[in-house]
């Protein structure tokens, strides 16, 4: 099973600031990668797969990258509506495994 | 609009069974993969189970193999999760999600807890 590391474990930041998130892979995932953002009591939304491509309709202050087994998650001016749960998500092999989560807040 | 409904959650007693259930609309849901994710109170996602569109290919993750049985039914837009001998541990929402690679929809969730 590939373990799937995510640091920190929660970012303290300001809105209008850079939140850079990072996720670590046990082995090569490719560039089989996703990021999800989920907020209080909802459930995960898809914000980037393949590593780098934005879903549809994901606002530019998001941007992915990395391959192999480094990635990263940044948002370039953090709006409040950001403030939430990151989880990062390997596809390359199974069984998919999640990261434990950057809780962005405050 | 893509939407994913699940029901069937609830209280079990450890040792119990349960059979969630999820109704897809929006998209062609025989033409998709799916997938039943899991989120214990107050922690991480977890992977729980896969079927490929046609129900031909199916996974679990560990935790869950020889308890749990995943199934769809195409006429019916819907995919089912057979839980037995539930566990404490199983206690969680339950979310099913749709894609082979990336989850690009996910529904609401429903909650089981089991506990005596």
């Amino acid at each position: 099973e590939i373990v799937m590391t995510q640091s920190p474990a929660t970012l303290s930041v300001s809105p209008g600031e850079r939140a850079t998130l990072s996720c670590r892979a046990s082995q090569s995932v490719s560039s089989k990668l996703g990021w999800y953002q989920q907020k209080l009591g909802q459930a995960p939304r898809l914000l980037i797969y393949d590593a780098s491509t934005r879903a549809t309709g994901l606002p530019a202050r998001f941007s992915g990258s990395g391959s192999g087994t480094e990635f990263t998650l940044t948002i370039s001016s953090l709006q409040s509506e950001d403030f939430a749960v990151y989880y990062c998500q390997q596809y390359n092999n199974w069984p998919r495994t999640f990261g434990q989560g950057t809780k962005v807040e405050i | 609009e893509v939407q994913l409904v699940e029901s069937g959650g609830g209280l079990v007693q450890p040792g119990g069974s349960l059979r969630l259930s999820c109704v897809a609309s929006g998209f062609t849901f025989g033409s998709f993969e799916m997938n039943w994710v899991r989120q214990a109170p107050g922690k991480g996602l977890e992977w729980v189970s896969y079927i490929s569109s046609g129900g031909s290919t199916i996974y679990y993750a560990d935790s869950v193999k020889g308890r749990f049985t995943i199934s769809r039914d195409n006429a019916k837009n819907s995919l089912n999760l057979q839980m037995n001998s539930l566990r404490v541990e199983d206690t969680a929402v339950y979310y099913c999600a749709r894609g082979w690679q990336r989850l690009d929809y996910w529904g609401q969730g429903t909650l089981v807890t089991v506990s005596s």
